[in-house]
């Protein structure tokens, strides 16, 4: 089976420019998830969704992020305007619910931002 | 709120020893689930092994077992005869009924010849 697969692996972009990364979770997977990573931060949880419907976005840095889920196989993380500090890698994950017994959340590869 | 403590930030092992890597937990959830992932050199989050928190028995997965402990709220993560390709961050995570993966500041692995 197909993991979870996001793209772009790489972007550098010039401050204030839009950027869109894109995800495609595991299919069946009702979970959705988007992480940020940094040396200083860690592993942050940026926004969530169950059935595509957003649950909890309260690691939304701020106004300039936005993140949709149109359907169950497709999800948008933007950044407008970008900014150096937006520099991290991005992780996308699935999963079912944590009641399930198959619970485990995979995550992409990662979309490594640079913004200059 | 849900808190996951890894204590050492690097740890040293060689090949063919066994290595323990430790983790502690908070949580006020009756029923969660704990993660362990390797992320190496190259950025992937790769998924090694999981215990649910009514699970009678330790997990184990090849090379891969975890040391769960409830009433003393850790989950340490066991790994036997290290590989060189072992080498990475490993991070320890849990998952409750708020359903996201709250994770640990990780813990770098170095395995020599």
């Amino acid at each position: 089976d197909a993991g979870v697969i996001q793209s772009p692996r790489h972007e550098v972009t010039e401050m204030g420019q839009e950027v869109t990364l894109r995800c495609k979770p595991i299919s069946g997977h009702d979970y959705l998830f988007w992480y940020r990573q940094t040396m200083m931060r860690g592993l942050e949880l940026l926004i969530y969704f169950n059935n595509n419907v957003p649950i909890d976005d309260s690691g939304m840095p701020e106004d300039r992020f936005s993140a949709k889920m149109p359907n169950a196989s497709f999800s948008t993380l933007k950044i407008q305007p970008s900014e150096p500090r937006d520099s991290a890698v991005y992780f996308c994950a699935s999963s079912l619910s944590y009641r399930s017994p198959r619970n485990t959340i995979y995550f992409g590869e990662g979309s490594w931002l640079t913004v200059v | 709120a849900q808190k996951i403590t890894q204590t050492q930030p690097g740890m040293f092992v060689q090949e063919k020893e066994a290595v323990t890597l430790d983790c502690t937990y908070d949580t006020s959830d009756q029923s969660y689930g704990l993660f362990w992932y390797k992320q190496p050199s190259s950025g992937e989050m790769i998924f090694l092994i999981y215990q649910g928190s009514y699970d009678e028995q330790n997990a184990t997965e090849g090379r891969y077992s975890l040391n769960f402990q409830k009433a003393r709220k850790s989950a340490n993560l066991v790994i036997s005869a290290s590989q060189l390709g072992d080498s990475a961050m490993y991070f320890c995570a849990m998952r409750g009924h708020v359903q996201k993966l709250v994770f640990g500041t990780g813990t770098r692995l170095l395995v020599s010849p």
